[in-house]
């Protein structure tokens, strides 16, 4: 089975240039996850979404953030302008469902931003 | 809302050695609790986790947790580890309830010499 696949997997750019991160996960899974992980932290949550509906996106900056989940599969997040502190990796994870038993997320390796 | 605090930032062991890891959480009701392990290069995976019954559950490579309610912890053991141990952990908790999110701790480093 495909785990959760993100790419680029390394991305280097100016401060105010954009970037765009992309997720694919496991299939089947209805429930998609954007955390971003600083240095020497855990993952904190931006996003989540419930097949295509973001259902808690409190924590993400929606001033240069945006993301999608165009028919409930694929997402991409999008930071526009990136500034210094953006620098960090933005990790994807999926579950069956946020509300289900489990509760178990499988995480992508990962999008490494360093903003310069 | 809750939260999760882990006590070591960089445990430094020799191989063979015992490990505990702590993890407090705070949040007054029930709560699913994780251990995730990062492997050097590799994404975050599963160690095991907690949903409900018997409070010491085993995950993978010999690792054990054991939740106390009354202490709202879930440390991680185990009793010999390895070079390849070497890893950074972290301990998520999530409340059971719909429309929550997993919450992490800031990590531990785990380095294991040979």
């Amino acid at each position: 089975e495909a785990g959760v696949v993100q790419s680029p997997r390394y991305k280097i750019i100016e401060k105010k240039q954009p970037v765009a991160f992309w997720c694919n996960p496991i299939s089947g899974h209805n429930t998609l996850y954007w955390y971003r992980q600083n240095l020497g932290q855990g993952p904190e949550l931006l996003i989540r979404y419930e097949n295509e509906e973001a259902v808690d996106d409190s924590q993400l900056p929606k001033d240069r953030f945006s993301a999608e989940r165009l028919k409930g599969v694929d997402s991409t997040l999008k930071i526009q302008p990136a500034e210094l502190g953006d620098s960090a990796v933005y990790l994807c994870a999926s579950s069956l469902s946020s509300t289900g038993a489990t509760g178990e997320l499988f995480f992508g390796e990962g999008s490494r931003l360093t903003v310069l | 809302a809750q939260s999760v605090s882990q006590h070591n930032h960089h445990v430094i062991l020799s191989e063979a050695a015992s490990l505990e890891l702590g993890c407090n959480y705070s949040y007054g009701g029930t709560v699913n609790l994780f251990w995730y392990v990062q492997y050097p290069g590799q994404h975050l995976q599963l160690l095991l986790k907690y949903f409900s019954g018997d409070p010491l559950v085993k995950g993978i490579k010999g690792f054990e947790a054991e939740f106390i309610k009354s202490k709202f912890s879930f440390n991680l053991r185990k009793p010999s580890v390895q070079w390849s141990d070497t890893a950074e952990y972290f301990c998520a908790v999530k409340a059971n309830q719909a429309g929550t999110a997993l919450i992490f701790g800031k990590g531990t480093t785990l380095s294991v010499s040979s």
